[in-house]
């Protein structure tokens, strides 16, 4: 069975600093990998996504994630972090069941970036 | 932009009613879905639909809850007897083909 785990429920950065939010993963077969965000009493809004190709994949509002396959893992990173990236950040895995795709969501990791 | 829809934004209603929650997907996209998060918790997926019917569905989505796509633009989910654990809220997605999905902002819905 596919999962997702988002090992922190929140993450602290300075604004200015760099930010890392992490996502591990587990499928049988390729992975298709994503990232959304949700502000508060908002919808979620699409970041990035990993279907192949190269491993870093870079999204919106300049965040980037690696795609690392023997860590099985696909981290979120920004490199210079804004008080406006506070929000609730989650990883997704995407697998085709039986003609359609599901997305297979991480509890999510609320991010606080202090000014 | 092209986005997903949602109506209403928050709905209220008595324990034992019947809700529709509505959505209009993307115009050019075939496959829909609808997932909820309960408050605190992660978004899970309730059902696909495609063609006309239901690809796929969770546990979650029991007897009660039913979809339907009724004009060829909404794509509304239907709860037939709501009870206080349906409260939360509601997404509609929908994607073209691919494993990529467009999130609506959400209906919450609140039992009580």
């Amino acid at each position: 069975a596919q999962s997702v785990a988002q090992p922190e429920d929140q993450v602290k950065v300075a604004e200015g600093n760099p930010l890392t939010v992490k996502c591990t993963y587990s499928v049988s077969g390729n992975p298709y990998l994503f990232w959304y965000v949700q502000y508060p009493n908002r919808g979620l809004q699409f970041l990035l996504k990993y279907i192949t190709g190269d491993n870093l994949v870079k999204g919106s509002y300049g965040f980037e994630a690696e795609f690392n396959k023997s860590q099985t893992s696909f981290h979120l990173k920004k490199p210079s972090a804004l008080v406006s990236d506070s929000a609730l950040y989650f990883c997704a895995l995407g697998y085709s069941g039986a003609g359609s795709y599901q997305l297979t969501f991480g509890k999510g990791t609320k991010l606080s970036v202090i000014p | 932009e092209p986005e997903v829809t949602q109506t209403p934004s928050h709905q209220v209603t008595q324990m034992g009613q019947e809700v529709i929650l509505r959505c209009v997907p993307i115009s050019n996209h075939l496959y829909f879905y609808w997932y909820r998060q309960i408050l605190g918790q992660k978004v899970e997926f309730l059902v696909s639909f495609y063609n006309n019917e239901i690809s796929e569905k969770s546990e979650i989505f029991d007897d009660q809850f039913s979809v339907e796509r009724p004009d060829g633009s909404n794509f509304t989910l239907k709860i037939r007897s709501t009870k206080l654990e349906d409260s939360a809220m509601y997404f509609c997605a929908s994607s073209e083909g691919g494993v990529s999905a467009f999130f609506g902002q959400g209906t919450r819905l609140t039992v009580v």
